[in-house]
């Protein structure tokens, strides 16, 4: 167990709807990771936020958006959602905000989009 | 560009065999970090390993080690006496030029069974 927590842990919904992702880092994290991964485009880095604040974005899509909360549990927000965003989303918690802090994953929201 | 090569997308072996994933790293900068991660079967993926750019001793842990070569851009992952248990997905990634963040870039993952 990483300490890290997602809910929900499975998600089905239709195209067009709007689903939240929701993170827990472990105790102490500052920094909070999401990334996705899919059959076609293995694991990618969406964005990270740090004590509050975006840090660095990777390839998120438009539709989504993510923010951090003073407690420092985070929240993904898919709109508009399509059959190709259906993939897992993991969430994973360091320390600080630097390359040579490892990163703790959780478990992971799976999302189909049908 | 940045970039994670993990050619070998499956692997099969018998228990009790050695087996090395390799992983290929390419980076312009000159500090940076490597990583090891392990998916099994559950989905969750589980850090094994950080390693720095300036760093180049051989590490082991246990029935695990790992072998990193800065002159051929490798950081390769050795399991001893494979056991059922280590049938996983395992992900080599990088992380580097991240002034302010840290935002990990994988391989494609090699996908290892052990068979008994």
């Amino acid at each position: 167990d990483s300490g890290v927590t997602q809910t929900p842990k499975h998600l089905i919904t239709a195209t067009g709807q709007r689903v939240t992702l929701r993170c827990s880092p472990r105790s102490g994290d500052l920094s909070v990771y999401w990334y996705q991964q899919s059959l076609d485009q293995g694991l990618q880095f969406l964005i990270q936020y740090y004590n509050g604040e975006e840090r660095a974005k990777g390839n998120i899509l438009e539709r989504f958006s993510a923010q951090q909360f003073p407690d420092l549990h985070s929240e993904l927000n898919l709109s508009s959602l399509e059959l190709g965003d259906s993939a897992l989303y993991f969430c994973a918690s360091s320390v600080a905000s630097a390359d040579s802090y490892e990163q703790y994953f959780g478990p992971g929201t799976r999302l189909t989009v049908t | 560009a940045q970039k994670v090569t993990q050619a070998q997308t499956e692997i099969s072996v018998v228990e009790k065999e050695d087996v090395t994933l390799d992983c290929v790293y390419e980076t312009r900068d000159t500090t940076y970090y490597l990583f090891w991660y392990k998916q099994p079967p559950s989905g969750e993926l589980v850090f094994l390993i950080r390693r720095n750019s300036f760093d180049e001793q051989n590490e082991i842990s246990g029935r695990y080690s790992w072998n990193f070569q800065k002159s051929t851009s490798s950081f390769n992952f050795t399991i001893t006496a494979s056991q059922v248990v280590d049938s996983a997905v395992y992900f080599c990634a990088l992380s580097a030029g991240n002034n302010q963040g840290g935002k990990l870039i994988f391989g494609q993952g090699t996908e290892l069974s052990v068979k008994p």
